[in-house]
């Protein structure tokens, strides 16, 4: 099974919102990502998790904030979020930062008003 | 400087048309190439891992080739549900995947 799972699939909030993304899998692996993906553009990482420790965090605004309780789950708060902010959330897990297939989740439609 | 780029932007394919995606990369040290599919507002899929030049994978109608510059993603007799943005990406230094832009496929019944 190399299934990721998500929540929610669409989310719309306004600006002055805080909301929390999840991320799930089950797979024992301990690296886990976030990326964020605009229409018609590749996915571009934002953070990344090796051993439930913040890895690499790639000069995101701090209106995004990452948490892992534990190897299985990741969340990513938002606070204050702009309407650029508007894009496709996804999530992805992979064996080690330096080894294995990244498996990507469904992602979550985020839409700032 | 790590790179990834793919062509074409968009093919677009009569089904049974068999054709070819490109993806060429400069990195110093290939850690892996990923092939994935995606579907408009969904994950990625993935498809292939590609370690080392001359290595080959399949798939249903999809074959994935590697060379010391570049993969090729061959579709032979796509049908329509073949139609999708496949994506090309490569591990770096870092661990972490440089992706190509894309390249947008359509297969007309």
């Amino acid at each position: 099974d190399t299934e990721v799972t998500q929540t929610p699939k669409h989310l719309v909030m306004g600006m002055t919102n805080k909301k929390s993304l999840k991320c799930e899998q089950h797979m024992g692996h301990r690296a886990m990502y976030w990326y964020k993906q605009k229409a018609k553009k590749p996915p571009e990482l934002m953070f990344v998790y090796s051993y439930e420790k913040l890895s690499i965090n790639e000069s995101v605004p701090s209106r995004f904030s990452p948490e892992c309780p534990n190897s299985s789950l990741l969340n990513l708060h938002l606070h204050a979020l702009q309407p650029e902010d508007s894009a496709l959330y996804l999530c992805a897990s992979s064996q080690g930062m330096e080894e294995g297939t990244q498996y990507f989740g469904p992602g979550t439609r985020l839409t700032v008003l | 400087e790590d790179q990834v780029t793919q062509s074409p932007e968009a093919l677009r394919l009569q089904e049974g048309e068999s054709s070819s995606l490109n993806c060429s990369y400069t990195v110093s040290g290939l850690r892996g190439l990923f092939w994935y599919r995606q579907d408009p507002g969904k994950g990625p899929e993935f498809l292939f891992t590609l370690y080392s030049a001359g290595e080959e994978k399949e798939k249903e109608r999809l074959k994935a080739t590697l060379t010391k510059k570049e993969s090729f993603l061959h579709i032979t007799a796509p049908k329509p549900e073949d139609s999708a943005t496949y994506l090309c990406a490569v591990r770096d230094s870092w661990g972490k995947l440089q992706f190509g832009a894309g390249t947008q496929v359509v297969v007309t019944p």
